[in-house]
């Protein structure tokens, strides 16, 4: 089974403040994403990256960055807090081999972390 | 740009059987998932179309119509633990992303 573990569950942080969160999956895939999720919106998606050391933004990728420094591992970063910051993110994964099920990009969520800024 | 329209919410009875549709207009299109979402939890995996037709999962099935930009998603025999989010994603052609939908809530009652 797919695992993909995040680094806390639920997280309170003060404006200002510079902000990690951090997403392992341990099914050697090679894409990983950040994804934000508020009430009415859906899920967003912040960054993704297909390798390691490789990046690209999403669809709403102000006010963060990213940084991938091993491909088991996709690190999230706020460098300066803010409220309007405050949601739950989530990472996924997914795999790039070639198949024909089509399935084989099929993104692989954790469990989430309810980001808190005050 | 890229579109999907999900209603925002449903409720049902246990035992009934309900439809979750899901529209979308992308750049491109190869392939349409259906996830679900437990309140507080991560979305899980429910189903995926790329061709026309019915892909039936047990109590779950997923259609597709490329031609109208339609899917739904159909829910047998309900159970209580079946209330949860159900989210429509499309993968637009030649991207490994998704697009998602803003989710359908699903309330089954007694």
């Amino acid at each position: 089974d797919v695992k993909v573990t995040q680094s806390s569950r639920y997280l309170v942080k003060r404006t200002g403040e510079k902000v990690f969160l951090e997403c392992v999956q341990d099914m050697d895939h090679e894409n990983m994403f950040w994804y934000r999720q508020d009430p009415g919106l859906g899920l967003r998606l912040i960054y993704f990256s297909y390798d390691v050391k490789m990046k690209e933004k999403g669809d709403i990728p102000e006010g963060y960055s990213v940084s991938r420094e091993k491909k088991e591992r996709f690190s999230l970063i706020l460098e300066s807090a803010s409220t309007n910051q405050t949601s739950m993110y989530l990472c996924a994964s997914s795999s790039t081999v070639p198949g024909s099920s089509g399935l084989e990009d099929t993104q692989y969520f954790g469990p989430g972390t309810r980001l808190t800024v005050l | 740009g890229q579109n999907i329209d999900q209603p925002t919410e449903m409720t049902a009875t246990e035992g009934a059987i309900v439809q979750i549709n899901c529209t979308y207009q992308t750049s491109g299109f190869n392939g349409l998932f259906w996830y679900q979402q437990h309140a507080g939890e991560a979305p899980t995996f429910l189903s995926y179309n790329v061709l026309d037709g019915l892909e039936e999962k047990g109590r779950f099935s997923s259609f597709l119509s490329r031609s109208k930009g339609y899917s739904y998603l159909l829910l047998k025999e309900l159970q209580m633990k079946d209330s949860a989010s159900y989210l429509c994603a499309v993968r637009p052609w030649g991207f490994q992303k998704l697009v998602f939908g803003t989710g359908t809530r699903l309330l089954v009652s007694p």
